[in-house]
């Protein structure tokens, strides 16, 4: 069965740092992982897609890299902005269970304080 | 483009009641994805619809709930009767394909928080 655990829970900074959140998963037969962002009350908003192939993908400020082998990923976030203060999440599509279904951790928690 | 839409985005109900979740996909999208969150707990996988078949029905928590998606467009979530433990978010998602590619990317809508009293 696949688990996901992201680290640390919660994450408190000032505007202009860079940041590292990190997402583990026990099984490497995956393929791919997705990095959403939620805001309060609000949906999941896809940032960022590795096939099983890559490791790492770049969006903007976001970089995501990915492991496959030592099952982590870690998604960085150059010079921090309170506008990114959100709930993290990382998700990723197991290679042995029936198609589309994704494994989530439960999020970080960002806080960019100006 | 519309995104993925989700009816209603609040539904306060008792236990015993009856409810039925809606989710419009963004339109091409033959997955449809539904998933949950309670309280204090991870994003979980409830079902998978290609075009109007259940693909995958694994997380589907008991025969309380029902999903349908009826001419391969929108789906419903049905709860009958409502459970207090049943309360959570629920959240539908839809990607265009499924496989090694970057059609497999799933685009989620606001979801539905679910209270049952």
């Amino acid at each position: 069965k696949q688990e996901v655990t992201q680290i640390p829970a919660a994450l408190s900074v000032p505007e202009g740092e860079n940041l590292v959140l990190n997402c583990s998963f026990t099984d490497s037969a995956i393929y791919n992982l997705q990095w959403f962002r939620q805001d309060p009350g609000k949906g999941l908003t896809s940032l960022l897609l590795i096939q099983s192939s890559q490791r790492e993908q770049t969006s903007g400020r976001l970089n995501a890299s990915l492991d496959k082998s030592s099952g982590r990923s870690t998604l960085y976030i150059a010079a921090s902005q309170p506008g990114d203060s959100a709930t993290y999440l990382c998700a990723v599509r197991h290679r042995g269970s029936t198609l589309g279904r994704l494994y989530f951790g439960r999020g970080t928690q960002l806080t960019v304080w100006p | 483009e519309a995104g993925v839409t989700q009816f209603p985005s609040h539904s306060v109900i008792e236990k015993g009641q009856t409810v039925t979740l809606r989710c419009d996909p963004i339109s091409g999208h033959d997955n449809l994805y539904w998933y949950r969150r309670v309280m204090g707990k991870e994003i979980k996988f409830l079902l998978h619809f290609v075009k109007e078949s259940k693909q995958d029905e694994s997380g589907m928590p008991n025969n309380r709930f029902l999903a349908e998606r009826t001419g391969g467009t929108y789906s419903t979530l049905k709860v009958q009767p409502a459970e207090l433990e049943d309360s959570g978010v629920y959240f539908c998602a839809s990607s265009q394909g499924v496989g090694s590619s970057r059609l497999d990317e799933q685009f989620f809508g606001p979801g539905t928080r679910l209270t049952v009293l």
